[in-house]
């Protein structure tokens, strides 16, 4: 069965420190993974997928299949990028998505 | 557009009653997502409806709960006889097609149910 886990449930850094989201992945297909974001009382929404091999808002994910892992980074973290952050797997014929526990990440000045 | 409206946004209910969570999708979208997040846990995939017709409902529970997407009108999620345990946030996604590598679901505020 698929399977999202993302490790850290907190992880607290400084402004301008690098972020490191881990996100990891069990999937007998070929996997399409997401993250989506949280911000304070707003509603979630798509950060970015693989695919598209993006960067937003100075955020990078890069599919690594060996490990199966996912994981978001940002060289250097700013105090706006506080949020909930979920990581995502597409599954059931690209019909659902199966969502990690989530990391809540505080970016303290 | 106001993007996927969910209500109410916080709905109360005693042991044994029925709940009905609405979910309006964007103006254009007709496919509907429901997933449910309990306390410390992830959201978890329920039902994926289009209009008139459940697609999958994979993740729904067997017994009390149901889900409908009429011709016209809102998506409507119904909990009867609801338990303690039903007790979560209830959210809705809607796409414009069938959500995929390249279609993105927008989420809805979501309803957080409290059954007392």
């Amino acid at each position: 069965a698929q399977r999202v886990t993302q490790p850290e449930k907190l992880l607290s850094v400084f402004k301008g420190a690098p972020v490191e989201l881990k996100c990891n992945y069990s999937y007998s297909g070929s996997p399409e993974l997401f993250w989506y974001v949280q911000y304070s009382r707003q509603r979630l929404q798509l950060l970015l997928r693989h695919i598209s091999r993006e960067s937003i808002k100075g955020f990078t994910a890069d599919l690594n299949k060996g490990e199966t892992s996912f994981h978001l980074k940002k060289p250097f973290a700013q105090e706006e990028d506080s949020a909930m952050y979920y990581c995502a797997l597409l599954t059931g014929g690209g019909n659902k998505l199966t969502f990690g526990t989530g990391t809540q990440l505080k970016v303290e000045l | 557009n106001a993007g996927v409206m969910q209500n109410p946004r916080h709905l109360v209910r005693r042991r044994g009653q029925e709940a009905r969570l609405r979910c309006s999708p964007m103006k254009g979208h007709s496919h509907v997502y429901w997933y449910r997040q309990l306390p410390e846990e992830g959201l978890k995939f329920m039902v994926y409806l289009q209009k008139e017709n459940i697609i999958d409902e994979s993740g729904m529970p067997k017994e009390r709960f149901s889900a409908e997407f009429p011709k016209e009108g809102p998506s409507i999620l119904r909990i009867q006889q609801v338990v303690r345990g039903d007790s979560a946030a209830y959210f809705c996604a809607s796409s414009p097609q069938g959500a995929g590598v390249n279609t993105e679901a927008f989420f809805g505020q979501g309803t957080r149910l409290t059954v007392v």
